[in-house]
């Protein structure tokens, strides 16, 4: 298996600007999860999707993010407006139940 | 306000001796725990978990502890080697969630 896959691995974006990553989870899975790393606050939780249906979007951070999952093998998470403190590594991970996570290599987003 | 905490950002340690990471958590509803590895540029890759019935797991060179009346739970690795170097998560789980929530993380350097 090819693991969960995340694309694009690296963005570099103006503020103002519509940002769009996008992440496939393991085959199987029922579970899929966004998570944003940064320094000050380590891996949090943004939201989780429960096949395809969203479940917890409580660590959302305000409207300018939004998150999809047309079907059990694609999501996305929008960012738009971009702003530079969105700035941080964004990592999907997926899961069967309640079984572990296991996460994609991440995209690491600039917004200047 | 963090529910999981782990206090020390960065252990060095020599090859061949015990590395101890340390982690607190505040939300007695806690009932699962696990540990990632992150290395640099990739995803957390899970390590080990414990369930709050138990006070101890074991997995080759890792042991996981907790205790529950404290809240806190840590990793020991015996021997230390120079391939343990990474980033390490701990997390914690609520029963009935799929949600995980992650302490900031501690930087393990194994010196050879």
């Amino acid at each position: 298996d090819a693991g969960v896959i995340q694309s694009p691995r690296h963005e570099v974006t103006e503020m103002g600007q519509e940002v769009t990553l996008r992440c496939k989870p393991i085959s199987g899975h029922d579970y899929l999860f966004w998570y944003r790393q940064t320094m000050m606050r380590g891996l949090e939780l943004l939201i989780y999707f429960n096949n395809n249906v969203p479940i917890d979007d409580s660590g959302m951070p305000e409207d300018r993010f939004s998150a999809k999952m047309p079907n059990a093998s694609f999501s996305t998470l929008k960012i738009q407006p971009s702003e530079p403190r969105d700035s941080a590594v964004y990592f999907c991970a997926s899961s069967q139940g309640r079984n572990e996570q296991f996460f994609g290599p991440g995209t690491r987003l600039t917004v200047l | 306000d963090q529910q999981v905490k782990q206090n020390s950002p960065s252990l060095s340690v020599q090859e061949g001796r015990i590395s101890i990471l340390n982690c607190d958590y505040t939300n007695s509803m806690f009932d699962y725990f696990l540990w990632y590895k992150k290395y640099p540029a990739e995803g957390p890759t899970f390590l080990i978990s414990i369930s709050s019935i138990k006070d101890k797991n074991e997995d080759g060179r890792f042991t996981v502890f907790l205790n529950k009346s404290a809240k806190h739970l840590s990793l020991h690795i015996v021997p230390s080697q120079p391939g343990d170097s990474a980033v390490y998560f701990c997390a914690a789980t609520e029963g009935g969630t799929y949600k995980y929530i992650f302490g900031t993380g501690t930087r393990l350097k194994v010196l050879a």
